[in-house]
Formats: C-alpha cells, sequence, structure tokens
C-alpha cells in the first residue's frame, strides 16, 4: 500500500527556531511537493520537487527552503520560524509529472509561538 | 497562477441525497482531479477527468468537464454519514488546488 509518511504531526516552536519538517514516501516517486494550509485559503503550493537535489518554487516560497538529497524524502525547512507560519502542512508524492493522482501525507500541524 | 476554485464554499444535505458541487479554473488544462479531505487528515485522490473526456463515474462519483466553460462538477450519489468532508479540484498539472468544498450530511 501507498504510504507518505510525515514525521510530526503536530509541533510547537518558539519564534526564531530553525524548524525541519520531513516526509518520505516509499513509492519510488519522482516528484515531492510541499503545501500549507489555512482556513479561508486552501491549499497553497509551497516548493515541489521533480528528482533528487531538484527543487521548484511554488507559489508561497518566501521563508522556506527544502531539501531533497534522496528520492524517497523531501524536507520542509523553516530557518527562522514566524507566527504568521503557524499552519497546517502537507506533503505529497506522484509517479508522474501531469497526469498523475498525487499522494498525501496526514499533515503536520505547526504551531509558532 | 492557475488555480480551481469550487463552489459552493460550504453545503449541508441530508443524507441519502445528492450532492453536487462545482470547479472553475482560469487556462486550459490536461486534466482535473478531484480530492477528499477528512477533517485534519491529508487529501485522497478521488477521480481524475482528461480534457477530452466530458464524462466520468466511479461508484457513487460522477464527474463533469465543460472545457468550453472552464468548469466542472462533481455529483455524489446517495450521500452518507462518511461523505463528510472537504472536497477539493485541481487542475493543470494537478498541484494547483482551490479553497474547497466543505462538505456536511446530516443524518
Amino acid at each position: 500500500d501507498v504510504k507518505v509518511t510525515q514525521s510530526s504531526r503536530y509541533l510547537v516552536k518558539r519564534t526564531g527556531e530553525k524548524v525541519f519538517l520531513e516526509c518520505v514516501q516509499d513509492m519510488d516517486h519522482e516528484n515531492m511537493f510541499w503545501y500549507r494550509q489555512d482556513p479561508g485559503l486552501g491549499l497553497r503550493l509551497i516548493y515541489f520537487s521533480y528528482d533528487v537535489k531538484m527543487k521548484e518554487k511554488g507559489d508561497i516560497p518566501e521563508g522556506y527552503s527544502v531539501s531533497r538529497e534522496k528520492k524517497e524524502r523531501f524536507s520542509l525547512i523553516l530557518e527562522s520560524a514566524s507566527t504568521n507560519q503557524t499552519s497546517m502542512y502537507l506533503c505529497a508524492s506522484s509517479l508522474s509529472f501531469g497526469t498523475g493522482e498525487l499522494f498525501f501525507g496526514e499533515g503536520s500541524r505547526l504551531t509558532v509561538l | 497562477s492557475q488555480q480551481g476554485e469550487e463552489d459552493p464554499q460550504a453545503l449541508s444535505i441530508q443524507e441519502g441525497e445528492n450532492a453536487t458541487m462545482n470547479c472553475s479554473y482560469k487556462t486550459s488544462i490536461n486534466n482535473l482531479q478531484w480530492y477528499r479531505q477528512n477533517s485534519g487528515r491529508g487529501l485522497v485522490h478521488l477521480i481524475l477527468i482528461r480534457s477530452n473526456e466530458r464524462e466520468k463515474h466511479s461508484g457513487r462519483l460522477r464527474v463533469t468537464l465543460d472545457t468550453s466553460k472552464k468548469s466542472s462538477s462533481l455529483l455524489i450519489t446517495a450521500s452518507r454519514a462518511a461523505d463528510t468532508a472537504s472536497y477539493f479540484c485541481a487542475t493543470d498539472i494537478g498541484i494547483i488546488f482551490g479553497k474547497g468544498t466543505r462538505l456536511h450530511i446530516l443524518p
């Protein structure tokens, strides 16, 4: 069964802390994505990656960076967390870029105090 | 950026009734996908319809696509309590989502 695993379901961090959100997929998918989801705003794409060490900015990359050193792992990094980054973060992966369905993790709810 | 916009934002119906939600998008697409999200969980893929298709069925789901109007609809027939969720459409290369329709099935 396909699986996308996000390392933490709930995190509480302080302003200025460096935050790592990890995502691992076991489907050998080329493409991986990070979204944030906020009430009234829906899902917004932060970054995506179509290959190891490759990354592309989405709609809202400011304040975030990503790392993809291995095919199965895609990390989202908040270099200096701020309160406006309090959100639900969703990771997804897909086999084909353009026609394939996205498989989502369960989400990581981050609170920045 | 391309984006699907779902309508209505929220919908409450009685169990057993049909639920229809709509999605409009801005530019040409190759396909359109619908996803479901239960509260506090990740999204689950429901169905994909290609730009050269007009209608597609999957169980109690029926999706239509009108590329001339840049719109799609998702019909859930004979709704059940378990259908209570948010529903999203995703356009273009399947990575741009709208804000979703929150569906609530009343017992």
